[in-house]
């Protein structure tokens, strides 16, 4: 089964600042999901990448098949960015989740 | 469209009750998942399903069970509830097992 591991567990941050949450995995993956779940406990898909980086706004998603890592970025951090981030491997199995990254920003 | 809906929002059972979670989905997804996500752990997978008629076991069934009779709805049932069932329940689908999932709003249940 995979392991997937995030860090920080909780990150706070001042508005305005870059803000990166990691997430490693140990069995390799067809794909990996980023998730925000935000305060209200909605989930809402933000990125599904196999390789390379994926920009959306000042959200950008990376991963590196090889070393089993995969980055989330945040640039011009607001106060409407905290959330839970939970980041998701699909290998021949089902998503498996990770414990998620509670990141709040602090206007 | 609606996405992908649950009710009830909340329910409070006591021990050995039974209930059904209800999840629809108008988007035509081939894949709906039912998960629960207890504080402080991950989602974790209790059934999925590819398919009308099609169920499988994820990580955590036990005490649970599913049906799929149509594309649309995915019940999920749980049967003499236990204090350990207290969760929040997300039901998700998907138009194949490796695109992105959608999430409906979940089910708050408390089990005393």
């Amino acid at each position: 089964k995979n392991e997937v591991e995030q860090s920080p567990q909780n990150l706070t941050a001042q508005e305005g600042e870059f803000i990166t949450i990691n997430c490693s995995y140990s069995v390799g993956i067809s794909a990996l999901h980023w998730l925000q779940q935000h305060p209200g406990g909605g989930i809402v898909s933000l990125f599904m990448l196999s390789s390379g980086k994926k920009k959306h706004g000042r959200l950008i998603a990376t991963i590196n098949i090889q070393e089993k890592h995969s980055s989330l970025h945040i640039t011009a951090s607001h106060p409407r960015d905290s959330a839970v981030y939970i980041c998701a491997v699909k290998g021949n199995t089902p998503l498996v989740f990770g414990k998620g990254t509670r990141l709040s920003v602090i206007a | 469209n609606a996405g992908v809906t649950q009710t009830p929002k909340f329910r409070i059972l006591k021990i050995g009750q039974s209930m059904t979670l209800q999840c629809a989905q108008d988007m035509n997804h081939n894949y709906m998942y039912w998960y629960r996500q207890d504080p402080g752990m991950g989602l974790k997978l209790i059934y999925y399903s590819v398919g009308a008629g099609i169920t499988d076991k994820g990580e955590v069934p036990n005490g649970y069970n599913v049906s799929r009779s149509t594309t649309e709805d995915f019940p999920l049932r749980l049967e003499l509830a236990a204090p350990s069932q207290t969760s929040v329940y997300f039901c998700a689908s998907s138009l194949a097992g490796i695109n992105e999932q959608f999430f409906g709003p979940g089910t708050r249940l408390t089990v005393l």
